[in-house]
């Protein structure tokens, strides 16, 4: 199966522009789909698709592809930022759901 | 806004099995294209997906987890069940259940967990 890999810790000062990547080889064939996920608090989705946030997340989260590689950007990063980031896939061979291993995003 | 709620048994036995329950409420389970997912989360570690069920009860399962997984449908009572046999301490875990949606831009297809339940802890004694 395929795997997606983040980098494990991104730090960002308050108010700067942050990215946080997504890399793997179901980024050629799928969207990836982004969560952010509080200690202790169930995954909320804030992108999927190309570059779609549910109602409630705010305009200064998107989204953008390159070849293989999938982004997640905040621009003017606030405290409430601060939390895991985990990218998710369909499996490019298969019908499984794959995750990347998580960033700790520290604002 | 659908709601989904875990339910079942904070400490199981090693070499037992577990079994969860997720309730959905203001949705249907067998209405719509949605897919109906198991999600895991072992303490301190990152999010593995265990696997789903289509709203026609077509099942999909992690390959590392596949000779013990079922995972099952209830529309009567809005639920979807998970079952995990031979248990061992690895499985201690944070367990989700999520609705999976999907959807394609521009010949490119994306498939989005956009409900998920608080989760329910869950811890194998020896």
């Amino acid at each position: 199966s395929s795997e997606l890999t983040q980098d494990p810790t991104v730090s960002v000062a308050l108010g700067q522009t942050v990215r946080i990547t997504c890399q793997g080889d179901s980024l050629r064939r799928y969207y990836v789909n982004w969560y952010k996920q509080k200690p202790g608090q169930a995954p909320v989705l804030v992108l999927f698709g190309k570059d779609n946030r549910p109602p409630g997340i705010p305009e200064r989260i998107s989204g953008s592809y390159t070849r293989d590689t999938a982004s997640l950007t905040i621009i003017g990063a606030q405290a409430e930022d601060e939390a895991d980031y985990y990218c998710s896939s369909r499996d490019s061979r298969d019908d499984h759901m794959i995750f990347g291993g998580g960033t700790k995003l520290t604002v | 806004q659908v709601q989904l709620q875990e339910s079942g048994p904070g400490l199981v036995k090693r070499s037992e099995t577990l079994s969860l329950t997720c309730t959905v409420s203001n949705g249907s389970v067998t209405t719509g294209s949605h897919y109906w997912s198991w999600i895991r989360q072992p303490p301190g570690k990152g999010l593995e997906w265990i696997g789903y069920i289509s709203n026609r009860g077509s099942t999909y399962y992690s390959p590392s987890l596949k000779s013990r997984v079922t995972i099952s449908l209830d529309p009567s009572k809005h639920q979807f069940s998970l079952r995990l046999t031979s248990l061992t301490a690895a499985d201690t875990a944070d367990y989700y259940c999520a609705r999976m949606n999907w959807g394609c831009s521009g010949g490119t297809c994306y498939h989005f967990f956009d409900s998920w339940g608080q989760g329910t802890p869950v811890t194998v004694s020896s």
